[in-house]
């Protein structure tokens, strides 16, 4: 089965930038969507098909995809941005969706 | 506004079934898909499989085969997950979702979720 691969943990300043990144075999060829999980509540939907963003997600929030890599940047990152971040497609082959196995962005 | 209601808590022995729902509102049901995916707490987003409001047709996760039923009624809204011959490690939080068709492959609005325990 295809396989999304994340960075556990990362950390980031205030007002500084946070790149989240998704490594897959070939995602570049694959559509991604990011979700956003804060303690105690259930995701959202932040970027979709590797770039859009959905309305009510602030311009920061943006989404790249090329090659076997997939990112996701938090542009001048806010207190509120703290929360865990996954990273999802659909693999064809299987016809299963697949999400990596998230990464907890901590706001210093 | 979409809204996707869920049932409450369940407690269930091992072996044992469990069945959630989940009530839609604020758009065209057979529009869209539902999809169901699991979180122990503590851990990742784990996708079940997902339920065509337009047609019914379902596909179920490969490990869950066997175990899993996704139902919808057309008439409510709503959509079903059963899960049959429950173990510890079935033990999560699970959220319905809606799906875009044909591909499923994004889920836009999710419930609330609905904590399963597993316990003797």
């Amino acid at each position: 089965s295809y396989i999304l691969t994340q960075p556990p943990s990362m950390s980031v300043a205030p007002g500084k930038t946070a790149r989240i990144t998704c490594g897959g075999n070939n995602i570049g060829f694959k559509s991604v969507h990011w979700y956003q999980q804060k303690s105690g509540q259930a995701p959202v939907l932040v970027i979709s098909f590797n770039s859009d963003r959905p309305s009510g997600i602030p311009e920061r929030f943006s989404g790249s995809n090329s090659g076997n890599t997939a990112a996701l940047t938090i542009s001048r990152v806010e207190a509120g941005d703290e929360a865990d971040y996954y990273c999802q497609v659909w693999d064809s082959s299987s016809d299963h969706r697949v999400f990596g196995g998230g990464t907890k962005l901590t706001v210093l | 506004q979409v809204h996707l209601v869920q049932s409450g808590p369940e407690v269930k022995k091992p072996g044992a079934s469990v069945k959630v729902s989940c009530k839609t509102s604020g758009y065209t049901f057979t529009s869209y898909g539902v999809s169901w995916v699991r979180q122990v707490p503590g851990h990742g987003l784990e996708w079940m499989g997902w339920i065509s409001g337009y047609n019914g047709k379902s596909k179920n996760a490969q490990k869950l085969q066997g175990r899993l039923t996704m139902t919808s009624d057309t008439s409510t809204s709503t959509a079903y997950m059963e899960l049959r011959n429950l173990r510890s490690d079935d033990a999560a939080v699970y959220y319905c979702t809606r799906v875009d068709l044909p591909a499923a492959g994004l889920f836009d609005y999710w419930g609330q979720g609905t904590l399963v325990t597993v316990s003797s």
